[in-house]
């Protein structure tokens, strides 16, 4: 069955610091893949998504992402996270239509 | 262009009782899929609809239902409430949903916060 880890539950990091927010997914085909953000108290933004062509995908806020298929992984990357980057991660893989499974989620604190 | 709506965005509801949920979509947006959110289970899909039929659905009980309109609205039903129900329900909306894996974005709205007491 399809499936999205993510092994970081929480993450903390410094303003100014790089951000790598790792993801590994289990799906037979090539994946669609998402990362999404939620905020407190609100809804899923879409930062980035993956399909296909170029394997290093830019996505809003300045975040990025590498689909390696040899390792089954989407990490999703900052080079200098903001405190108001701090919020939850959500990594998804489509598996029909617009059926998304997420993982678990990772929430990242910023430190000042 | 106004984002996916939902309401209400908090309802408190009692066990037994049952709930309706309210999701406007994007204009324009044909398609509208529903998700619970709980801190156990984490994000997990319940259905898509797409120009008013269910497309796909997750592995929920029947109390769960859901039904789309003629202007892309989708309304979703929980009967018989659980305390276990109680959830974040998110809606999003994409504007198609005809291929076997969609490359639209989905937009999602702010959720309704349901607590069953």
């Amino acid at each position: 069955a399809q499936s999205v880890t993510q092994p970081d539950i929480h993450i903390t990091v410094s303003e100014g610091a790089s951000l790598e927010l790792r993801c590994n997914y289990s799906y037979g085909a090539t994946p669609y893949l998402f990362w999404y953000v939620q905020s407190p108290g609100q809804g899923l933004q879409l930062l980035l998504k993956y399909f296909s062509g170029d394997t290093l995908v830019q996505g809003i806020k300045g975040f990025e992402a590498e689909f390696k298929r040899s390792q089954s992984s989407f990490n999703l990357r900052k080079p200098s996270v903001h405190w108001s980057d701090a919020a939850e991660y959500f990594c998804a893989v489509g598996v029909y239509g617009n059926k998304l499974v997420f993982g678990a989620g990772t929430i990242l604190r910023v430190k000042s | 262009k106004a984002g996916v709506t939902q309401t209400p965005r908090y309802l408190i509801k009692t066990r037994g009782q049952q709930v309706t949920l309210s999701c406007s979509p994007i204009s324009g947006h044909r398609s509208v899929s529903w998700y619970q959110q709980t801190p156990g289970q984490g994000l997990q899909f319940l259905f898509e609809y797409f120009s008013e039929t269910q497309r796909n659905k997750g592995n929920f009980p029947g109390r769960f239902s859901g039904r789309q309109f003629s202007n892309s609205r989708s309304e979703m039903n929980v009967s018989t409430l659980e305390l276990g129900d109680s959830a974040l329900y998110l809606c999003a909306s994409s504007l198609d949903g005809t291929g076997p894996l969609n490359t639209d974005t989905q937009y999602f709205g702010p959720g309704t916060r349901l607590t069953v007491l």
